[in-house]
Formats: C-alpha cells, sequence, structure tokens
C-alpha cells in the first residue's frame, strides 16, 4: 500500500532532550512537509522541502530541524531550544510537477514533555 | 464558520440533514483550496478541492462553493451520517498558479457534530 507512515504514535520527552520524529512515503513524492498542531488550532508549518538535499523554514521553524537525505524520508528533529515541543506533529508530501493537487498527510506523532 | 481563536466553532447536525462549514479565507491571491477532515488523533484526510477560477465543484455528497467577492468558501455535506462527525479544515495555495511546492495556509477547523 502506498502511502506515509509516521513514527512513533506516542512520544514523551524530558525538557531539555532532542527527540527526532520519524517520517517515510512510498508515493514518490518529491515534496515534503512538517506541520505542528496544537489543541483547538489549525495546522502550522515548520519545514518543508521541495527536493532531496533543500528544505526551507516554514512560519514557525525555531527550534526545530529537519534534514532531506532521502526521497521518501524527512526526519523532523525537536530540540531543547523549542520552549513548548508538547503538540501533535503531522507530516506530509505532495507531487510536485502537479499543480493544483492536495497534500496526503500521515498519521502523525503525538509529542509530550515530561 | 472558522475563526481565529482557542475555542473552534462547532455544528450539531441530526442524521440525514445537510450540513454547510464556513471559511473566510484571507488572501486574494489565493489560487487553490482544499477542505480536509480530520477524525480526533489522526492525519486530515483530502474531501475536495476547487481552483479560483470555479466557483462550484461537488463530489460525492459534498460540494465546495468559492465566492472570491467576499474571499468566502463553504463546504456542503449532502445527508449526513455519523461518520462524518470531525474537525473539518480549509485551506488556501497562498502561491500564484498553484506553485509546485504547495505552501498552504490552515484554517482554525469546525467541529460538525452528527446525532443519530
Amino acid at each position: 500500500d502506498g502511502g506515509i507512515t509516521q513514527s512513533p504514535k506516542y512520544l514523551f520527552r524530558k525538557e531539555g532532550q532532542n527527540v527526532t520524529l520519524s517520517c517515510e512515503q512510498n508515493l514518490n513524492h518529491d515534496a515534503m512537509y512538517w506541520y505542528r498542531q496544537d489543541p483547538g488550532q489549525g495546522l502550522r508549518l515548520i519545514y518543508y522541502s521541495q527536493i532531496v538535499n533543500d528544505f526551507q523554514k516554514g512560519d514557525i521553524a525555531e527550534g526545530y530541524s529537519v534534514s532531506r537525505e532521502k526521497k521518501e524520508s524527512f526526519p523532523l528533529t525537536v530540540t531543547s531550544a523549542q520552549k513548548n515541543p508538547t503538540a501533535f506533529y503531522l507530516c506530509a508530501s505532495k507531487e510536485v510537477l502537479a499543480n493544483y493537487n492536495e497534500q496526503f498527510f500521515g498519521p502523525g506523532t503525538r509529542l509530550t514533555v515530561l | 464558520g472558522e475563526s481565529v481563536g482557542l475555542h473552534l466553532p462547532t455544528l450539531s447536525v441530526q442524521e440525514g440533514d445537510n450540513s454547510i462549514i464556513n471559511c473566510a479565507y484571507s488572501n486574494s491571491a489565493s489560487d487553490y483550496f482544499i477542505w480536509y477532515k480530520q477524525e480526533s488523533g489522526k492525519g486530515p484526510q483530502f474531501i475536495i478541492d476547487i481552483r479560483s477560477n470555479m466557483d462550484k465543484r461537488q463530489g460525492q455528497r459534498v460540494t465546495v462553493l468559492l465566492n472570491k467577492t467576499v474571499k468566502h468558501l463553504s463546504l456542503q455535506i449532502a445527508a449526513t451520517q455519523p461518520g462524518d462527525s470531525a474537525v473539518y479544515f480549509c485551506a488556501e495555495n497562498m502561491g500564484a498558479g498553484g506553485t509546485s511546492y504547495g505552501k498552504l495556509t490552515f484554517g482554525q477547523g469546525t467541529i460538525l457534530t452528527v446525532h443519530p
């Protein structure tokens, strides 16, 4: 089955620790995205990547880092510099060559800081 | 309809009724709009999309209406079912020409509850 997988589903972190969230897609999409969702809020863009070895900051990139070494993978690291990391994190991907088409989302990772 | 703030708008309907969810978007240059459905604890699922050169598009049980004059988008769900209960988000693509990187801006969401 083609799709986007995120792991783990739930993640707990102690203050001061970095954690990495995994996102993998087998849709052969060039573009990938990371969003953060807080309770009662819409999705806010953290980082996005249009192609391997290239990525851009979104609206709330501070305290986060990403890499795009492979087309199918776009891991997100939540660093200790992120002051309020507890949230639901969503990864998405999109076909680049086709305009006017939707992003496909993964199931999400819920991160809780203890 | 959707609005800025911590409390999501809610819509409660009876099974079988038609539902209308509204969204005000922010950028008159946005050229592509999407509706997503998000069930609790899951990622958003695509419902329907519309380009700015259209004012109406229909899918299976769903219709999206676009009014560019007042920057308003609506999602109509016909014969609403309990399985339609979820949070519904509109999203706009602010790039000209449906830019390839597909950067979307999402609304706050509306909670739809369908009572049997």
